[in-house]
């Protein structure tokens, strides 16, 4: 069964309006991280968490907001959303090894366009 | 700043070809280089990563290895089919941080 699960899948949201993507993983990994795709950038890291209660600015975050309630939940909020906000966005979680680092397991995707 | 770039955009091949996607990176510390492929409609999805330069990573019958000379690092299958027509990611992540730095993509076209 899916690790990390993500709602809504496919969302259309209107110019100003606010727009919340939710994202569930039952891995117990202390990291969650939101990224972007769009095409011909690959994945943007938008924000990111090292636990409940702990948000950190990716590569990308401004116009977004996130909120990590518990070790299960990292929603990314979009408080005004702009047409060029439309994109599929991935959830993903993960935990930090000494010697390799992070591995990232990523949810199925929300697409969202912006109209 | 750390950053890993992946020129090829598009690659399309016979069934059988061999496969070799390239990608560089920048980084100041000790890296792992991370393979992720992800399939139409899917998430992306850990396929190998390799710790140690000049070590090689292995996984359903793809090959990475990275040098730490050229600061390269690929992917490489010696016959391809038609299943693994796909969008390959490659990454790059350092031991001090919880971070992933993706590149732009590779879509596979694997043709009959």
């Amino acid at each position: 069964e899916a690790a990390v699960t993500q709602s809504p899948r496919n969302k259309v949201a209107v110019t100003g309006g606010k727009v919340t993507l939710s994202c569930n993983q039952t891995n117990n990994h202390n990291n969650m991280y939101w990224y972007r795709q769009d095409t011909g950038h690959g994945l943007r890291l938008i924000h990111y968490s090292y636990g409940a209660g702990s948000t950190e600015k990716g590569d990308i975050p401004d116009g977004y907001k996130a909120s990590r309630p518990s070790q299960e939940n990292f929603s990314l909020i979009l408080e005004l959303a702009t047409p060029s906000q439309t994109s599929v966005y991935f959830c993903a979680s993960g935990d930090w090894d000494r010697s390799s680092g992070n591995t990232l397991y990523f949810g199925e995707g929300s697409r969202l366009i912006v109209v | 700043g750390d950053s890993v770039t992946q020129k090829q955009g598009q690659v399309t091949l016979s069934e059988d070809d061999f496969l070799f996607i390239n990608c560089t990176y920048s980084t100041t510390t000790y890296p792992t280089l991370f393979w992720y492929v992800q399939y139409p409609g899917q998430g992306p999805q850990l396929l190998l990563k390799v710790t140690t330069a000049n070590n090689k990573g292995i996984s359903r019958g793809f090959e990475a290895t990275y040098d730490k000379g050229t600061t390269s690092f690929h992917l490489q299958k010696a016959s391809v089919q038609e299943s693994d027509s796909a969008v390959y990611f490659c990454a790059l992540g350092m031991s001090n941080y919880n971070v992933l730095y993706f590149g732009s993509g590779t879509k596979l076209t694997v043709e009959p």
